[in-house]
């Protein structure tokens, strides 16, 4: 089946550095891939949509320059959380279309810890 | 605004029995519901899926009836096991103007052995 590879699954960083997750499909080819955020006992909020060679589409509210999106190549996008402070702290998950029909299918999420 | 609302936010079973989980959408634009199923600290995995065109769906013990009247949807698990225990999102998606997929925020499936 489609596999998603997340990378790191854990981080814990100081304040006002940037961090960058990556999000690869291992075994397809993903034009879209899509970025979520996860607080505690709530639902996955949408933060932007990442198309191969173009930009990231970023839903309302979602800063762009503060979450910096990539999706250089058909298996690979990034996340860069920029001057990450505390209350970025949160549970960051990706997920890619195989396309086809086929439903998403997610990476195992990054644990974000801003000191 | 909750486009996808999952009113319970956990739900006990005794192991053996049927497990009903609910979902409630408002656009009625969605044309692709889905359930995904996740444990701690991991990210969701698919579970099923229905189409806006059909009414249900079933694969082994997990079955997702689709109401459109009512824009109700709703997973049945049976018989439950103590592994169906973690957190159950329904998701619905549509392609107009961009593919979508919009979550609920969850619900917590207990299955007591």
């Amino acid at each position: 089946g489609a596999v998603v590879s997340q990378h790191p699954s854990w981080v814990i960083c100081k304040s006002g550095t940037s961090v960058k997750i990556e999000c690869r499909s291992l075994d397809f080819q993903a034009t879209t891939m899509f970025w979520y955020r996860q607080f505690p006992k709530q639902s996955l909020m949408l933060m932007a949509t990442s198309n191969e060679g173009s930009k990231a589409t970023y839903e309302q509210g979602v800063e762009k320059d503060k979450f910096l999106i990539n999706h250089a190549s058909l298996t690979l996008s990034t996340l860069t959380v920029t001057s990450a402070h505390p209350e970025d702290s949160s549970f960051y998950i990706c997920s890619a279309l195989p396309g086809g029909n086929q439903p998403q299918h997610f990476g195992d999420g990054t644990r974000l810890s801003i000191l | 605004d909750q486009q996808v609302k999952q009113n319970s936010p956990s739900l006990s079973v005794q192991e053996g029995r049927i497990s009903i989980l609910n979902c409630d959408y408002t656009n009625s634009m969605f044309d692709y519901f889905l359930w995904y199923k996740k444990y701690p600290a991991e990210g969701p995995t698919f579970l099923i899926s229905i189409s806006s065109i059909k009414d249900k769906n079933e694969d082994g013990r997990f079955t997702v009836f689709l109401n459109k009247s009512a824009k109700h949807l709703s997973l049945h698990i049976v018989p439950s096991q103590p592994g169906d225990s973690a957190v159950y999102f329904c998701a619905a998606s549509r392609n107009t103007g961009g593919f979508k997929t919009i979550f609920g925020a969850g619900t917590r499936l207990f299955v007591k052995a």
